[in-house]
């Protein structure tokens, strides 16, 4: 089983949808989660990290569930500009080490 | 903030041919890392350092790859002799120690070996 796992997609949604991905993660020591966005042939950015009680920034909801080792991405109301691939990152193991998912790609289509 | 600088941006080489990657890591950052990105096997970690040592080098493919951190805002990659299978984006990043901090990349290296 890989260490991190998500649904390569591509999700084709509408523009104004709601749309979430999953990512399942095999440690259950893993400690510290972020969703990365990459956008194509560019380099990985940040979006956001997630937190146990959740967080929100704008559109963008982030959550985990140790109980079920998977941390979830919801975008309300997609825009065109969320098309890329968005990376699911578990630090897991000792030291700074960080292990990433091989991506969803979202296509917002008008 | 410059970010972390990569050079160069694109290296078109035969195989066989060494190749050296360089990056400059963000200044402060503590934390350094050498990734590898294909369609088919997404990111990779080759290398990472901590305060310019090598901690865990378990990615890195084989010996024809290399990596160096001199000092704190210098690192390279180095192919030799180079392969077509070789061929990827190669991404340096850097954080601060902590493992709460994100990864800031560079604009990475296409590489295409052949």
């Amino acid at each position: 089983r890989k260490e991190v796992e998500q649904d390569p997609g591509p999700f084709n949604v509408p523009e104004g949808a709601t749309v979430a991905f999953n990512c399942t993660y095999s440690n259950s020591a893993s400690q510290s989660f972020f969703w990365y966005r990459q956008d194509c042939r560019k380099e990985p950015k940040l979006l956001m990290s997630v937190y146990s009680s959740g967080n929100e920034d704008g559109r963008f909801t982030a959550q985990l569930n140790r109980a079920s080792q998977y941390i979830s991405l919801l975008i309300r109301d997609s825009k065109l500009s969320d098309s890329a691939t968005y990376l699911c990152v578990v630090f897991t193991g000792g030291g700074n080490k960080l292990t990433f998912g091989t991506g969803t790609q979202l296509k917002v289509e008008l | 903030d410059a970010g972390v600088i990569q050079s160069p941006r694109h290296e078109v080489t035969e195989m066989g041919q060494e190749v050296t990657l360089r990056c400059k890591p963000i200044s402060g950052h503590n934390s350094l890392f050498w990734y590898r990105q294909t369609m088919m096997r997404g990111l990779e970690l080759l290398i990472y350092f901590n305060n310019n040592v090598p901690i865990d080098d378990s990615g890195m493919p084989e010996d024809r790859f290399s990596a160096k951190m001199p000092n704190a805002s210098f690192s390279t990659l180095k192919i030799q002799p180079s392969e077509p299978r070789d061929s990827a984006v190669y991404f340096c990043a850097s954080s601060l120690e902590s493992y709460n901090s994100p990864l800031h990349f560079g604009n990475g290296t296409r590489l295409t070996v052949t």
